[in-house]
């Protein structure tokens, strides 16, 4: 079945660090692949999505791009923020026939930027 | 525009209590779902709607029931709660047509406690 795979965490940086969240996923057929991103007490929200290979989604200085020659998803931020402290969530969402999607989440990789 | 509303917010229940949450989607979408959240596991999948009328199993849905009451909101039961039915819980929508690449909209949580 299909899976997602995403950097164990915590991970802890200080302002204007770089970071990179690895994500790696198993699924049959074409997938489109999202970064969610949860700030504390709060539900989830889409950061940033690609639906095709080679596709790159960006948002508030994030990217990420879609590599299916070895199944990736990375998130990156040249410089990160106190604000950007969350928990960032990796998905895949396939077709499981007609218009029903399945969405499968990694288990999320908890930030914490200091200042 | 409110999105996807969850009611209620926090619950602290004794074991073999019942109680239901609530959700509501105000953007029209056909499918909705019901994930929990746990520390180390990620999202799973209790169950999921992908029209009004209709529901299906997801990957942990012991314990639980759903109705779909009407298109826009969606509830699950816990009948008798159990301790490990500790989570915080979160209903979400999917966005439909052309636009549909899978992803969700979610809403901001319900945490729920059984002692």
């Amino acid at each position: 079945g299909d899976s997602v795979t995403q950097m164990e965490g915590p991970v802890t940086l200080s302002e204007e660090a770089f970071l990179t969240i690895n994500c790696t996923y198993t699924a049959t057929g074409y997938p489109s692949l999202f970064w969610y991103v949860q700030y504390p007490g709060e539900g989830l929200q889409l950061l940033l999505k690609a639906t095709k290979a080679d596709d790159k989604g960006s948002n508030k200085g994030f990217e990420a791009t879609y590599r299916k020659e070895t199944t990736s998803f990375h998130l990156e931020k040249g410089s990160v923020q106190v604000s950007d402290s969350a928990v960032y969530f990796c998905a895949l969402s396939a077709n499981s026939g007609g218009s029903n999607y399945k969405l499968t989440f990694g288990k999320g990789t908890l930030l914490t930027v200091n200042p | 525009n409110a999105g996807v509303t969850q009611t209620p917010k926090f619950q602290v229940l004794k074991t073999g209590q019942s109680m239901t949450l609530q959700c509501a989607q105000d953007m029209n979408h056909n499918s909705m779902y019901w994930y929990r959240q746990d520390p180390g596991m990620g999202l799973r999948l209790i169950y999921y709607s992908a029209s009004e009328g209709t529901t299906d199993k997801g990957e942990v849905p012991n314990g639980y029931n759903v109705s779909r009451l009407n298109k826009r909101e969606f509830s699950l039961r816990l009948e008798s709660a159990a301790p490990s039915q500790t989570s915080v819980y979160f209903c979400a929508s999917r966005i439909e047509g052309t636009a549909n690449t899978g992803e969700l909209f979610f809403g901001e949580g319900s945490r729920l406690t059984v002692l």
